[in-house]
């Protein structure tokens, strides 16, 4: 079945220390991956997608089939980082496929 | 080019009320969603289209319908509002399938007391 999971509910790292949110996923096919972000309060937003392969906001997410992850990491969090992170798979089909999403809180 | 448009931003309705959260993307995008996000939870898709005619349920439809007139337009219906309904909508659209990245509306925040 395909599923995408996200461990960690929330997380909470010191202002200067490194990030990483976890995302596994289970697909059979090519999967698509997206790292999307949600400040308070507003929409959500497109942080990374896997085929592009760049970096935003000093975030970076490489995809590893054989351990079919996709996690997101920042070497050096900052205050403003603080959000909510949804990892999500696109298929071939219509729909993507939603991780639960984690909470970040950058403690100053 | 506004992308995504969402109306209202808030409302609150009494149990049993019904209303219409408006949807409205200016990117020709085909695919377009509804989704329900409950506090502290992830995304649930209530519907979603994959161009003007064609509509399918998701994997909360119970207490929802939509329609697809146009290409542009995604309104979600609410028959008969229950408080178990009360959550932030998001609306979202997408050129296509696979890799096609979705673009959200602001959310309308619904509470039915």
């Amino acid at each position: 079945a395909q599923r995408v999971t996200q461990p960690e509910k929330l997380l909470s790292v010191f202002k200067g220390a490194p990030v990483e949110l976890k995302c596994n996923y289970s697909y059979s096919g090519s999967p698509e991956l997206f790292w999307y972000v949600q400040y308070s309060r507003q929409r959500l937003q497109l942080l990374l997608r896997h085929i592009s392969r760049e970096s935003i906001k000093g975030f970076t997410a490489d995809l590893n089939k054989g351990e079919t992850s996709f996690h997101l990491k920042k070497p050096f969090a900052q205050e403003e980082d603080s959000a909510m992170y949804y990892c999500a798979l696109g298929d071939s089909n219509y729909q993507l496929i939603w991780g639960a999403g984690t909470k970040l809180i950058i403690k100053p | 080019n506004a992308g995504v448009t969402q109306t209202p931003k808030f409302r609150i309705l009494k149990i049993g009320q019904s209303m219409t959260l408006q949807c409205a993307q200016d990117m020709n995008h085909n695919y377009m969603y509804w989704y329900r996000q409950d506090p502290g939870m992830g995304l649930k898709l209530i519907y979603y289209s994959v161009g003007a005619g064609i509509t399918d349920k998701g994997e909360v439809p119970n207490g929802y319908n939509v329609s697809r007139s146009t290409t542009e337009d995604f309104p979600l219906r609410l028959e008969l509002a229950a408080p178990s309904q009360t959550s932030v909508y998001f609306c979202a659209s997408r050129l296509g399938p696979g890799g096609s990245p979705l673009h959200f509306g602001n959310g309308t925040r619904l509470t039915v007391t």
